[in-house]
């Protein structure tokens, strides 16, 4: 079974560019997350759709946004990019308890 | 604010040796899991213990829980240079199954 894939693997924008990141989950998954990873805050939830409706929601701001489709592939949109959006983010497919991540997208805000 | 902090940050040690790092966090839990991550990459699952279990294993990993603490703790025995990551405990809380992250330890093996 193919794992999570992420598209693309590296970005790098410029300050109040938007950006969209794209996330495949396991076949079968319906559950989609998205987490932002930086050296100074660790591991943040951003949001969980399921069944193309948003399940739970972290605490960032609206310029963080996200959306998933029938066949369950999930975006995540950052509008406005500011400096410190630059990150790592994660997405991850779940059935039941267990997550399973994707290899992340490097984002860089220059 | 992070649920679970893991302790150490940071931790070297030599290949063979066993490797212990530990979990607190402040409220009551279903379950807990310990993922790792290589660096700069996604994290992978190693192993879920729930609130009414105290001890599990995988392989050369043991994972216990003390709810009465709020502790966990993962032992890695006979440790790897592959073993070379971040650990993150991630807890899950009552009807929500989103877990909440720690900030990670760093573990060096040294061949």
């Amino acid at each position: 079974k193919a794992g999570v894939t992420q598209t693309p693997r590296y970005l790098i924008k410029t300050r109040g560019q938007q950006v969209t990141l794209s996330c495949s989950p396991i076949s079968g998954h319906r559950s989609v997350s998205w987490y932002q990873q930086t050296p100074g805050q660790g591991l943040q939830f951003l949001f969980e759709y399921f069944s193309e409706t948003q399940r739970n929601k972290g605490n960032f701001p609206g310029r963080f946004s996200g959306r998933q489709f029938s066949n369950s592939r999930s975006e995540m949109n950052v509008s406005t990019l500011e400096l410190g959006d630059s990150a790592l983010y994660l997405c991850a497919s779940s059935l039941g308890n267990e997550q399973f991540f994707g290899p992340g997208t490097r984002l860089t805000v220059l | 604010s992070q649920q679970g902090e893991e302790d150490p940050q940071a931790l070297s040690i030599q290949e063979g040796e066993n490797a212990t790092m530990n979990c607190s966090y402040k409220t009551s839990i279903n379950n807990l899991q310990w993922y790792r991550q290589n660096s700069g990459r996604g994290l992978v699952h190693l192993i879920l213990i729930r609130s009414n279990e105290r001890e599990k294993h995988s392989g050369r990993l043991r994972v216990t829980l003390d709810t009465s603490k709020k502790s966990s703790s993962l032992l890695i025995t006979a440790s790897r240079a592959a073993d070379t990551a971040s650990y993150f405990c991630a807890t899950g809380r009552g009807g929500s199954y989103i877990p909440t992250f720690g900030r990670g330890t760093s573990l060096i093996v040294h061949p």
